[in-house]
């Protein structure tokens, strides 16, 4: 089965500062998703990636895909407190998409 | 269209004690997800429909779980003789064919069972 591990696990970042979070596959990409989701609460959908390393860029937030390395990053720049959350990577098993596989998640607190 | 609706939002049970939570997806989604995540993870994958079949269910989903769609329009996911484990956010979420449109959560619904 796919397994996917999100680092940092949580990160700590002060406002205005960027900030990186990966995601890496334990087997082929064919579509990843982030998605951000508060404490207790449902998911947000950010950005889906697919197949030929796929770059998307949503106001500060973005999404690289590099297949060779079964891996995605999302970029923050310039952070504020609104993108305090939990950040969670989701990929299709298979061309198909159906169901998702989630990351762990990271926690990231902006501090003023 | 307001989004995929998850209720209730919280339920607090006795341990034995059956749970039904409902899932109202996008009109137009003819696919539908259960998940449920607990602390610290990510959502886990417990079944999905496509209309009113039933087309996958994970070995996370217990001969004590079943879920439903009718008619290919709402979902109910039902807990029978509730477990101390069961304790979780369950998750519902929903998209087109393809999924490549993107999934659409819910809010949730968190159970707690005492």
């Amino acid at each position: 089965s796919q397994e996917l591990e999100q680092s940092p696990q949580s990160l700590i970042v002060q406002e205005g500062k960027n900030l990186t979070i990966n995601c890496t596959s334990s087997k082929t990409l064919y579509g990843l998703y982030w998605y951000k989701q508060k404490y207790g609460e449902g998911l947000i959908f950010l950005m889906m990636l697919q197949k030929g390393g796929e770059e998307k860029s949503h106001e500060k937030i973005t999404a690289k895909l590099d297949e060779k390395k079964q891996q995605s990053s999302l970029h923050i720049t310039a952070s504020q407190p609104s993108h305090a959350g939990i950040y969670l990577c989701g990929a299709a098993p298979n061309s198909g998409y159906s169901t998702l596989t989630f990351g762990k998640g990271t926690m990231l607190l902006v501090s003023p | 269209d307001t989004g995929v609706s998850q209720n209730p939002r919280h339920k607090i049970t006795k341990r034995g004690q059956n749970v039904t939570f409902r899932c109202d997806p996008i009109s137009e989604h003819n696919r539908l997800y259960w998940y449920r995540q607990t602390l610290g993870q990510g959502p886990e994958f417990l079944t999905y429909f496509q209309n009113e079949a039933q087309l996958e269910k994970s070995r996370l989903l217990s001969d004590r779980f079943s879920a439903e769609r009718p008619k290919g329009s709402f979902s109910t996911l039902e807990i029978q003789r509730t477990e101390q484990g069961d304790s979780a956010m369950y998750l519902c979420a929903s998209s087109q064919t393809g999924g490549n449109y993107g999934y659409t959560f819910g809010s949730g619904t968190r159970l707690t069972v005492v």
